[in-house]
């Protein structure tokens, strides 16, 4: 059965400075995807960047980054120039026919 | 383009009663999921609904039900309530739910306590 490790339950960062969480999954198909998933206060989950298994280049979206290493099952977000909206929950999940998701790292952000 | 709509946002209930929350995914969604989010267990996945046929469920006893009508709008049913089903429960909508790399878009969830 696929699993995600979240082993950070806790993080925190200085503004306008880099913070990376870590995640690791198990699992035997070599053709799947991965996200990592933003959860504010405000409970809505919001999609913060996706990787495609088969694609070796690591994904990108603004401030945020993934360092994905397949043969390592290793899945971690790079958030550079960190702000204060950044503060959340932050899940990493695994898709197959459904979302597998990790138990989440809390990301306090200070001024 | 209005996002995914789940209804109550908050609901109390006693143990032993029945519960019935809603989702109404973005319009041309097709695919609608639902998770249970709790400190304990975190999210899990409750089953999916497409083209209002059951497509996939989650390892949840059989008081969970849902069902999807012909406007994708979802339901999920929960009877004779427990202590434990207290939780955020969370609607996801994407067009076709498969390939997996579809982007979920959810809901802000329902809230519900059991007393």
């Amino acid at each position: 059965a696929q699993t995600v490790t979240q082993s950070q339950p806790e993080m925190s960062v200085q503004e306008a400075e880099t913070v990376t969480l870590s995640c690791t999954y198990d699992t035997s198909e070599s053709d799947y995807y991965l996200f990592w998933y933003k959860q504010p206060p405000s409970r809505q989950m919001i999609l913060v960047i996706r990787q495609e298994a088969y694609k070796q280049q690591n994904a990108t979206e603004n401030r945020f980054s993934v360092n994905f290493q397949k043969a390592a099952k290793s899945f971690s977000l790079k958030i550079s120039d960190s702000q204060l909206g950044d503060a959340a929950m932050y899940f990493c999940a695994y898709n197959t026919d459904k979302l597998i998701f990790g138990t989440g790292t809390r990301l306090q952000v200070f001024p | 383009k209005a996002g995914v709509t789940q209804t109550p946002r908050y609901l109390i209930k006693t143990r032993g009663q029945q519960v019935t929350l809603s989702c109404s995914p973005i319009s041309g969604h097709r695919s609608v999921s639902w998770y249970q989010q709790t400190p304990g267990q975190g999210l899990q996945f409750l089953f999916e609904y497409f083209s209002e046929t059951q497509r996939n469920k989650g390892n949840f006893p059989g008081r969970f039900s849902g069902r999807q009508f012909s406007n994708s709008r979802s339901e999920m049913n929960v009877s004779t309530l427990e202590l434990g089903d207290s939780a955020l429960y969370l609607c996801a909508s994407s067009l076709i739910g498969n390939p997996p790399g579809r982007e979920a878009f959810f809901g802000q969830g329902t809230r519900l306590t059991v007393v």
